[in-house]
């Protein structure tokens, strides 16, 4: 099956700072790819994604690139705010097994004031 | 905005116990879904439900879970015989179509403590 990994685990910016976030997955069939925020003790909310025919995708600080060759795609927060601080999950869709998400294993944002 | 639904928040159970976790999809969504998040761990998934029958299911969704859709509205995971390691953190999800890669909408979740 996908096997999707996320580094870093933990990351620390100054406010204001960029943040990038890398994942790597297994399966070229893979051809979707969300991100989400989880906040402590709240769901995990879809913040942006990023379909196979599509190299990048941006949504005001927010963006997502994606690179099908080397099966990895990145999440990129620009001027970052205390109010990014959180766990970002990754994920790949794998449409043709039920919709089912493969998610990555976290990175905990820490943005400092 | 629709969001998904999920009662209790917390449920505390004793080795053993069967319990019921509910969810209320949003209601134009057609496949439903659990996942669950062991604390500090990645979101993991468990099983999805399409046309009233289960669609996939992973290898940690064994013959102690069971997925239902008793009515229109809701969606039910049962775990018959709690163990210690079912304490986790349990999310429904739905979404409107298969293969057009829309993204899921997660619940709020349900956090279950097995004593």
């Amino acid at each position: 099956g996908e096997n999707v990994e996320q580094h870093p685990s933990t990351l620390s910016v100054q406010e204001g700072d960029s943040a990038v976030i890398k994942c790597t997955y297994s399966d070229s069939a893979s051809n979707y790819f969300p991100w989400y925020k989880q906040e402590l003790g709240k769901r995990p909310q879809l913040i942006i994604d990023i379909r196979s025919n599509v190299g990048e995708k941006k949504d005001q600080r927010i963006a997502v690139t994606l690179n099908k060759t080397a099966k990895h795609f990145s999440l990129h927060i620009t001027e970052t705010q205390p109010e990014d601080s959180a766990v970002y999950f990754c994920a790949a869709n794998l449409s043709n097994t039920g919709n089912q998400f493969y998610f990555g294993t976290g990175t905990s944002l820490t943005v400092i004031p | 905005e629709p969001e998904v639904t999920q009662t209790p928040s917390h449920q505390v159970t004793q080795m053993g116990q069967e319990v019921i976790l509910r969810c209320v999809p949003i209601s134009n969504h057609l496949y439903f879904y659990w996942y669950r998040q062991i604390l500090g761990q990645k979101v993991e998934f468990l099983v999805s439900f399409y046309n009233n029958e289960i669609s996939e299911k992973s290898e940690i969704f064994d013959d102690q879970f069971s997925v239902e859709r008793p009515d229109g509205s809701n969606f039910t995971l049962k775990i018959r015989s709690t163990k210690l390691e079912d304490s986790a953190m349990y999310f429904c999800a739905s979404s409107e179509w298969q293969g057009r890669n829309y993204g899921y909408t997660f619940g709020s979740g349900t956090r279950l403590t097995v004593v």
